[in-house]
C-alpha cells in the first residue's frame, strides 16, 4: 500500500525559505504511470495546487507562485521535495504531498499525505 | 477561466441520503471530476472520478453508499444511509492547462 510522509520545519521566518520533503513507501517514485503533487490548505480554508512533477523532470507549477517554486526528485531516496522561496505570513498552512494518477482526461491526487503544517512567523 | 463551485455547507439526517453539487465554469462542462472527502483533522481522500456522462470509477475501499452522477455541467455526490463519520469537507478537483483545480469545498454536517 503507498503510504506519503510529509517533513520539514514547522516554523519559517518571512523573506525566508520554506523546504519539505515528501517520502514514498510502499511504491517506486520512478514509475512511468504517476506524478507527484503538492498541495496545501490555509487554516480554516479550502486546498489550493502548488505544483506536480514526474522523476524525469516534468513539472506543473500553479502560475500564482510558479516564480517562487521549485520542485525536485531524489529517486535514490524515493523522495521528493518543495522549495517556496520569499514566504509571507500568507503561506502559513498545511501543506501536502500525493501522488498524482494521469488518467484518461484527468489527473486526480491518491493518495495524500497526512499533512504537515508549516507557520510563517518571526 | 476553468473554475469548481461548491455550496459551502449542506447537512442530512444520520441515515439519510445527501447529494453535494460541483458546477464547471462555462465552456467546461464536458471536464470530469474527481471527489475527495476530508475528515476533521486529516489529509484528504480520494473517493471517485466521475465522467460527464455520469460513470464513475471509486478509489480503493470507498462503500458503495458513494456515488457519482451527472447533469449538463454539474456533477454530483450522493452518499446514502448517512454515518457519523461521513461529517466532513468534500473537494471537487479537476485539471486544466498544466494546472489542478480545486472548488471550494462543502462542509457536511450529518444531523
Amino acid at each position: 500500500q503507498l503510504q506519503l510522509q510529509e517533513s520539514g520545519p514547522g516554523l519559517v521566518k518571512p523573506s525566508e525559505t520554506l523546504s519539505l520533503t515528501c517520502t514514498v513507501s510502499g511504491g517506486s517514485i520512478t514509475s512511468n504511470s504517476y506524478y507527484w503533487g503538492w498541495i496545501r490548505q490555509p487554516p480554516g480554508k479550502g486546498l489550493e495546487f502548488i505544483g506536480t512533477l514526474h522523476y524525469s523532470g516534468s513539472t506543473f507549477y500553479n502560475p500564482s507562485l510558479k516564480s517562487r517554486v521549485t520542485m525536485s526528485v531524489d529517486t535514490s531516496n524515493n523522495q521528493f521535495s518543495l522549495k517556496l522561496t520569499s514566504v509571507t505570513a500568507a503561506d502559513t498552512a498545511v501543506y501536502y504531498c500525493a501522488r498524482e494518477v494521469d488518467g484518461l482526461w484527468l489527473r486526480w491526487f491518491d493518495p495524500w499525505g497526512q499533512g504537515t503544517l508549516v507557520t510563517v512567523s518571526s | 477561466q476553468l473554475v469548481l463551485t461548491q455550496s459551502p455547507s449542506a447537512s442530512a439526517s444520520l441515515g439519510a441520503s445527501v447529494k453535494l453539487t460541483c458546477t464547471l465554469s462555462s465552456g467546461h462542462s464536458s471536464y470530469a471530476i474527481a471527489w475527495h472527502q476530508q475528515q476533521p483533522e486529516k489529509g484528504p481522500r480520494y473517493l471517485m472520478r466521475l465522467n460527464s456522462d455520469g460513470s464513475h470509477t471509486k478509489g480503493d475501499g470507498i462503500p458503495d453508499r458513494f456515488s457519482g452522477s451527472s447533469s449538463g455541467a454539474e456533477r454530483y455526490l450522493t452518499i446514502s444511509s448517512l454515518q457519523s463519520d461521513d461529517e466532513a469537507d468534500y473537494y471537487c478537483q479537476t485539471w486544466g492547462t498544466g494546472i489542478g483545480v480545486f472548488g471550494g469545498g462543502t462542509k457536511l454536517t450529518v444531523l
